[in-house]
């Protein structure tokens, strides 16, 4: 079967660190895999998405950046933290175009000081 | 940005009683689904309807889609203390390869008992 893990699940971290978010998929291949960040009692907005290996879509401009190094692995980072980029971070897997579900994992709670 | 807008934010109700949440949209879609999440967890699928669909049942879980008026509701009939979760709309809108889900602003659910 298919699994999702996100890691780590919380993190605090300064403002003007780095941050590497690594979320990986097991049980299947070639999955499309996002990143999504929940605000505070909010909705989920999509960060990036990846359709394959090395493909990054990016939906809203801002200061973090996501690869695709390996089929099943995708990674969320920054090079310099703001005070913004707490959140609520949550990464997501489909079997594809015109997908039936989305399977999310269980989130990175980011808390930038 | 938000595609799906819910309503109400939140609700309160007891035990045993019916609760439902509706979910708007702006553009065409593909399929809408439903999602829930507890507090501080990722999001679990609860039902798909597409977009030829009017009516879908699942257990407890009644939806229905007026693509007509751009609307959808989830109806959770004998509701139990275990409801208790933040409720989320996505709308399917995607073409060719790029398939992503755009989420709504949620609805809270708490049953009491």
């Amino acid at each position: 079967s298919q699994t999702i893990h996100q890691w780590p699940a919380t993190l605090v971290q300064p403002v003007g660190s780095p941050l590497s978010l690594e979320c990986t998929v097991e049980g299947t291949s070639n999955p499309n895999l996002y990143w999504y960040r929940q605000a505070a009692g909010r909705g989920l907005q999509l960060l990036f998405y990846s359709v394959g290996i090395g493909q990054i879509s990016s939906e809203v401009p801002q200061n973090l950046s996501a690869s695709r190094p390996q089929d099943r692995q995708f990674i969320l980072s920054s090079k310099k933290l703001l005070l913004s980029d707490s959140g609520f971070y949550l990464c997501a897997w489909s079997g594809g175009p015109m997908w039936t579900e989305a399977f999310f994992g269980q989130g990175t709670r980011l808390t930038v000081v | 940005s938000q595609q799906g807008e819910e309503d109400p934010q939140a609700l309160s109700i007891q035990e045993g009683e019916n609760a439902t949440m509706n979910c708007s949209y702006k553009t065409s879609i593909n399929n809408l689904q439903w999602y829930r999440q507890n507090s501080g967890r990722g999001l679990v699928h609860l039902i798909l309807i597409r977009s030829n669909e009017r009516e879908k049942h699942s257990g407890r879980l009644r939806v229905t889609l007026d693509t007509s008026k751009k609307s959808s509701s989830l109806l959770i009939t004998a509701s139990r203390a275990a409801d208790t979760a933040s409720y989320f709309c996505a709308t399917d809108s995607s073409t060719g390869t790029a398939s992503k889900l755009t989420f709504g602003t949620g609805t809270r659910l708490q049953v009491t008992l």
